[in-house]
């Protein structure tokens, strides 16, 4: 069964610093995701991303955070300089109907 | 507007039991209400979705029950087994066709407890 895949599954980085997450959704989905989860808190939408270009974005996709589909199968979500405040699941998920979620990335900020 | 209300926060049910888990919405431009479940350090995984032109879906142990003039859709858990402990998340698609593309609202989850 095809799957939402994420690298890495944990990333642990100092203040500052900037992260990539990568994803791989799954081949035949038109629509990418971001999404957040804040350790115990609900899911929270970060971004879309259809026909290589950014669709909508939360009040939290502030200049800090980026995507980029750089070829047929990655998508990624780039943080400049991590705050403390970023550490949590990230999410990427991908549709044709409704959203099939990656397994995530902890990130961590120290 | 956009919020989506979920309770109980946590629920414990016995094995065999039936587990309910309550959501309400506001914004009428949601067009999709899925569920999801997620055991603990993995992704949510879609279990069951309605539309809101549907009052009810059965699949399996599993169905959603819609209200659509209350706002309100709540999932059952028949036969609640200890495998099923997990949190569960409603959430509501927003206009797959227009400009919200699909974006998910999701409710507060509901951690699920079944004693065996």
């Amino acid at each position: 069964e095809p799957e939402v895949t994420q690298t890495p599954s944990h990333q642990v980085t100092q203040m500052g610093q900037e992260v990539i997450l990568r994803c791989v959704p799954i081949s035949n989905h038109l629509y990418f995701y971001w999404y957040r989860q804040i350790l115990g808190q609900k899911v929270e939408f970060l971004v879309s991303f259809y026909n290589n270009e950014i669709s909508e974005k939360s009040e939290i996709f502030d200049d800090q955070f980026s995507v980029e589909r750089p070829d047929g199968s990655n998508f990624t979500l780039k943080i400049r300089s991590t705050k403390l405040e970023d550490s949590a699941m990230y999410f990427c998920a991908s549709r044709v109907g409704l959203p099939f979620f990656g397994p995530g990335t902890r990130l961590t900020v120290l | 507007q956009q919020q989506v209300k979920q309770s109980p926060q946590s629920l414990i049910v016995q094995k065999g039991g039936i587990s309910i888990i309550n959501c309400a919405y506001e914004n009428t431009a949601f067009d999709y209400f899925p569920w999801y479940q997620q055991f603990p350090g993995k992704g949510p995984a879609l279990l069951i979705a309605i539309r809101p032109d549907v009052s009810e879906k059965k699949e399996g142990r599993f169905t959603i029950s819609f209200n659509k003039s209350a706002k309100q859709f709540s999932l059952h858990i028949m036969d609640s087994q200890p495998g099923d402990s997990a949190t569960y998340f409603c959430a509501a698609r927003q206009d797959a066709g227009g400009t919200s593309y699909g974006k998910l609202t999701f409710g507060q989850g509901t951690i699920l407890t079944v004693h065996p």
